[in-house]
């Protein structure tokens, strides 16, 4: 069956643009994460869903970060007056349930000019 | 601060030898763990798991190796391919908080030679 898919596989944007960075997870998987790996780095926890809920945004590092599940499969990162910074690549994983493997989709990379 | 450590960024393998990569972690929480192996512009793809009940798990040429009281787990690769040249990641959970949340090191760039 088809894995998690996510779009774009690159972006390149201006300092202080806004972003979407879009997942489609695995058919049926009810939890879904993000996380960013940057350059060195092992990916870093951002967000948490169970099904259309964000059951744990704690690794979300500002409030220009924001997440959305609506329908609690497709979810979308958002990011509002980008930074440097936040140059990494966005993975988004799914699993059956919070106890069960993540499978990662191919990764947006981000990169800020 | 780093709850999974790999302290090896890089490590150098003759194919048909074994390959070994390390892990230590710090949280005593942690009950599962979770190898990840990574080519370029790929997401990571799951290899092998371990919960803390079990000291090893066997899957084809690849074992994985847990030592609680030590906090250390490793991966073994008999014998190495080529093909398995990648980063290969180490994860952790904490299965009973119900958040998911897995903790990643930093990797370890496998390089498997002819």
């Amino acid at each position: 069956g088809a894995g998690v898919s996510q779009t774009p596989s690159n972006k390149v944007t201006e300092k202080g643009k806004y972003v979407e960075l879009r997942c489609d997870p695995i058919s049926g998987h009810t939890a879904l994460y993000w996380y960013r790996q940057s350059l060195g780095q092992g990916p870093e926890f951002l967000i948490y869903f169970q099904g259309t809920g964000a059951a744990d945004d704690s690794g979300l590092p500002n409030d220009r970060f924001f997440a959305v599940r609506p329908e609690g499969s497709v979810s979308t990162l958002k990011i509002q007056r980008t930074e440097r910074g936040d140059s990494a690549v966005y993975l988004c994983a799914s699993s059956s349930s919070s106890s069960d493997t993540q499978y990662f989709g191919p990764g947006t990379r981000l990169t800020v000019l | 601060d780093q709850q999974v450590k790999q302290n090896s960024p890089s490590l150098s393998v003759q194919e048909g030898r074994i390959s070994i990569l390390n892990c230590d972690y710090t949280n005593s929480m942690f009950d599962y763990f979770l190898w990840y192996k990574k080519y370029p512009a790929e997401g990571p793809t799951f290899l092998i798991s371990i919960s803390s009940i079990k000291d090893k798990n066997e899957d084809g040429r690849f074992t994985v190796f847990l030592n609680k009281s030590a906090k250390h787990l490793s991966l073994h690769i008999v014998p190495s391919q080529p093909g398995d040249s990648a980063v290969y990641f180490c994860a952790a959970i904490d299965r009973g908080s119900t958040l998911g949340r897995l903790y990643f090191g930093r990797g370890t760039q496998l390089t498997v030679w002819p």
